[in-house]
């Protein structure tokens, strides 16, 4: 499984390229799913969300893909920047219970 | 529209320490939410407040404890400081339609290193 801080899962991509952060998440009971990005010294800051009866969103530059058959969360980032270059989480809730955060992925972006 | 502040944002202690820490949410936000990173567990689930009442409560010992003010603002308090207990505290504040879901927006948290 991943973890935090210096096991941190990274991928390192060209400035330019697209980049695809991926996430497996265990309970189908979850209806809701949120991507954060923190950056150093930061708190998260909200990316982009969706909930189970969509299986794709997108926002400006980024695209969360769900797939329930084999609970999988994917955030993809088009023409990735530097300032993209961050850990980025994934979250999921079921009913009204607390977003349950993923351990992140480290992307750094080669410029 | 002011963020999440949080105070303090850094601060030492001692073992057997307690430390109380504060957190002002957005403007109109009734739900504030704590979580505590650390590199190896990353982000965990304290408890979650909505119109002072303790909504959700992660699995965490009775040493953490928290409140939320008429105003909305909440602190959250850890009794009997442990090596352990050294991480970044993050709090995070909703319009809470739904019990700490939907967006949550963080402050950039109180980093407390206990030695």
């Amino acid at each position: 499984g991943e973890s935090v801080g210096l096991h941190l899962p990274t991928l390192s991509v060209q400035e330019g390229d697209n980049s695809i952060i991926n996430c497996a998440y265990s309970n189908s009971a979850s209806d809701y799913f949120i991507w954060y990005k923190q950056e150093s010294g930061k708190g998260p800051q909200f990316i982009i969300d969706i909930r189970s009866n969509m299986d794709k969103r997108q926002g400006q530059r980024v695209t969360v893909l769900l797939n329930k058959t084999v609970k999988h969360l994917s955030l993809q980032i088009a023409a990735t920047q530097p300032g993209d270059s961050a850990v980025y989480f994934c979250a999921e809730s079921s009913g009204n219970t607390p977003l349950v955060f993923g351990k992140g992925t480290r992307l750094s972006v080669i410029a | 529209k002011a963020g999440v502040t949080q105070t303090p944002r850094y601060l030492i202690k001692t073992r057997g320490q307690q430390v109380t820490l504060s957190c002002s949410p957005i403007s109109g936000h009734r739900s504030v939410s704590w979580y505590q990173q650390t590199p190896g567990q990353g982000l965990q689930f304290l408890f979650e407040y909505f119109s002072e009442t303790q909504r959700n409560k992660g699995n965490f010992p009775g040493r953490f404890s928290g409140r939320q003010f008429s105003n909305s603002r909440s602190e959250m308090n850890v009794s009997t400081l442990e090596l352990g207990d050294s991480a970044l505290y993050l709090c995070a504040s909703s319009s809470g339609q739904r019990p700490n879901t939907g967006e949550l927006f963080f402050g950039e948290g109180s980093r407390l290193t206990v030695l």
